[in-house]
């Protein structure tokens, strides 16, 4: 019962903007998005996580929108490190300690 | 600032043999601690969590199990290993809540022939 649903697949140029979309149309009102990168034969990479305003850190901004439905991740200058699986997960607060990774997002940066 | 250890890095078993993998912090205290299972080509599997000493959750009935004889400290075991089992194993860890941000291991790379 996947709770979020993400594009497979995704290119963008280097040195664009990479907008990752997620949907969340369940989400209820203690859940938080998180989002994670799996760059290949690593282990998943930690993001940013958001609950209801946008946030920014020095990886990459998380849009959610006012309805909480979906959100968008973005990578404001993509380089070709930036070449991973992007997962968007949600989960809620305290006692909800597991976080469910589905398929996610194949981003390519293309040189 | 937190690091956390797997090993080994790979491992090639037969079908039958015993498992035991760990996983360990450093730099916090009291955290949860995950073990996931990657196949080839597949998502993450959340195979057990632990939010204390001796307190663990199995989310995947299976022929595996895990224990935390110490805070930092998580083992995944297993009896007798099935061809099935082969994967990438990773440990994370994660502080308490309500935000549970994970943080990864390097994984275990393990082949059952």
């Amino acid at each position: 019962d996947a709770k979020t649903t993400q594009p497979p697949s995704m290119d963008c140029a280097e040195g664009r903007a990479a907008n990752l979309p997620c949907n969340h149309s369940t989400i209820s009102g203690n859940e938080y998005v998180y989002w994670y990168r799996q760059i290949h034969s690593q282990g998943p990479q930690y993001i940013i996580h958001g609950l209801k305003n946008n946030e920014t850190n020095e990886m990459a901004s998380l849009i959610i929108t006012e309805d909480r439905k979906s959100s968008t991740l973005i990578l404001p200058h993509a380089t070709l490190r930036d070449t991973a699986v992007y997962y968007c997960i949600v989960s809620g607060g305290f006692g909800n300690e597991k976080l469910t990774f589905g398929t996610g997002t194949r981003l390519t940066i293309i040189p | 600032s937190q690091t956390i250890h797997q090993w080994p890095a790979t491992l090639v078993q037969p079908v039958g043999s015993p498992l035991s993998l760990e996983c360990t912090v450093e730099g916090t205290s009291n955290p949860n601690l995950y073990w996931y299972r990657q196949a080839a080509g597949r998502g993450l599997q959340l195979l057990f969590y632990s939010v204390g000493i001796g307190q663990i959750s199995s989310e995947v009935p299976q022929n595996l199990s895990a224990s935390r004889p110490q805070d930092r400290q998580f083992i995944l075991s297993s009896k007798k290993l099935l061809l099935s089992d082969s994967g990438f194993y990773l440990c994370a860890w994660s502080l308490g809540g309500p935000v549970y941000e994970q943080y990864f291991g390097p994984g275990t790379r393990l082949t059952v022939t």
